[in-house]
């Protein structure tokens, strides 16, 4: 079964570092999005990207952060310079139609940021 | 306005019996009623899902009950399993036509004991 795979499973870094958190989404899907969970917390929403740009964005999502697809296959994550209060669980997901309602997201297994 | 509220915080449940996991919005754009099971080290994965035009649907052991004049819907598993033991998260969603933006609420913790 396809599924959304995310690298590397744990990152620590030290704060003021950029960090790049990739993601695979399913192959034929067409939206893709990053969420976050802080340790204990509820999952929050950070961005969704369509068709080469950005639908909508949280106010969390500031201008450290950003979001890229490279290729046809990877959705990346980039935080430009670490806070400690960026230490979360990012997790990636993927919706596959456009135009149809209720589209299922596909969440990633999530990588574990650790700002030290 | 954005919130989606839940409640217990944790559940413990015997074996064998119900679980009912409990959400309110206020947000009236909200018509995507999705609930998320994550097990630890795993991210969420989607359990099942209801829009606001039935008040119930039901998939196995799992039923959404959802009263859309009080802006309430519940989670009940039946006949719960050790196996079902894990964090569940209700969330709400406009209809965005593929560019859902989930809101989340802040998750039960389920345990059944045996």
């Amino acid at each position: 079964e396809p599924e959304v795979t995310q690298t590397p499973s744990h990152q620590v870094t030290q704060m003021g570092q950029e960090v790049i958190l990739r993601c695979v989404p399913i192959s034929n899907h067409l939206y893709f999005y990053w969420y976050r969970q802080i340790l204990g917390q509820k999952v929050e929403f950070l961005v969704s990207f369509y068709n080469n740009e950005i639908s909508e964005k949280s106010e969390i999502f500031d201008d450290q952060f950003s979001v890229e697809r490279p290729d046809g296959s990877n959705f990346t994550l980039k935080i430009r310079s670490t806070k400690l209060e960026d230490s979360a669980m990012y997790f990636c997901a993927s919706s596959v139609q456009r135009g149809a309602a209720y589209n299922e997201q596909f969440f990633g297994p999530g990588t574990r940021l650790t700002v030290l | 306005q954005q919130q989606v509220k839940q409640s217990p915080q944790s559940l413990i449940v015997q074996k064998g019996g119900i679980s009912i996991i409990n959400c309110a919005y206020e947000n009236t754009a909200f018509d995507y009623f999705p609930w998320y099971q994550q097990f630890p080290g795993k991210g969420p994965a989607l359990l099942i899902a209801i829009r606001p035009d039935v008040s119930e649907k039901k998939e196995g052991r799992f039923t959404i009950s959802f009263n859309k004049s009080a802006k309430q819907f519940s989670l009940h598993i039946m006949d719960s399993q050790p196996g079902d033991s894990a964090t569940y998260f209700c969330a709400a969603s406009p209809t965005n036509f593929g560019n859902e933006k989930l809101t989340f609420g802040t998750g039960t913790r389920l345990t059944i004991i045996p």
